[in-house]
């Protein structure tokens, strides 16, 4: 099945620096990367994705970039907030009937004022 | 926010009972997941539904199966509660493209 391995394990930024989160898979057919944002209390808030067709999407101060050969794929969150402190997860998943999300470990942000 | 809710919010059980989580949508989605994350780590996939049928099993033992109700929602039932049954478990609705979750039951096994 497939694994998804994620790092770093924690990640300490000061405000309005850049993070950046890196994700592998093992699964050369997963073709879907969400990234997924989940605060104390709460559950993973969908913030990006990216299919396989494409290898960067931008969406204001987040990006994500997919190399699909190495099969790796990046979170990069630009002048970063205190908000922006929480646990992030990436995902892979393949097409078919069920879309079975096999998500890493997570990455600890923390955003210092 | 989703349109996911899930209840109950907390559980506390002792092991060997059985328990019954719920979860629903306002938007009716014709799919639903639910995954189990435990303290620090990645949720993990238990199963899914699709029109009420089940549609893809992780890696989970059979006293962990549920339902989906033709309004959508879902039940997750887990008997013969183990400690490590202890774990946040998330319902999600969606299915080809993106999935939303719900904010989940923390479930407490003494």
């Amino acid at each position: 099945g497939e694994n998804v391995e994620q790092h770093p394990s924690t990640l300490s930024v000061q405000e309005g620096d850049s993070a950046v989160i890196k994700c592998t898979y093992s699964d050369s057919a997963s073709n879907y990367f969400p990234w997924y944002k989940q605060e104390l209390g709460k559950g993973p808030q969908l913030i990006i994705d990216i299919r396989s067709n494409v290898g960067e999407k931008k969406d204001q101060r987040i990006a994500v970039t997919l190399n699909k050969t190495a099969k790796h794929f990046s979170l990069h969150i630009t002048e970063t907030q205190p908000e922006d402190s929480a646990v992030y997860f990436c995902a892979a998943a393949r097409t078919g009937s069920a879309r079975q999300l096999t998500f890493g470990s997570g990455t600890q942000l923390t955003v210092l004022p | 926010e989703t349109g996911v809710t899930q209840s109950p919010t907390h559980l506390i059980k002792t092991r060997g009972q059985q328990v019954t989580l719920r979860c629903s949508s306002q938007s009716g989605h014709n799919t639903v997941s639910w995954y189990q994350q435990a303290l620090g780590q990645g949720p993990q996939f238990i199963f899914q539904y699709y029109r009420e049928e089940e549609n893809g099993r992780g890696n989970f033992p059979p006293r962990f199966s549920g339902l989906q109700f033709p309004n959508y929602s879902s039940e997750l039932n887990v008997n013969a509660l183990e400690l490590d049954d202890s774990a946040l478990y998330l319902c999600s609705e969606g299915s080809y493209n993106e999935q939303f979750f719900g904010p989940g039951t923390r479930l407490t096994v003494l």
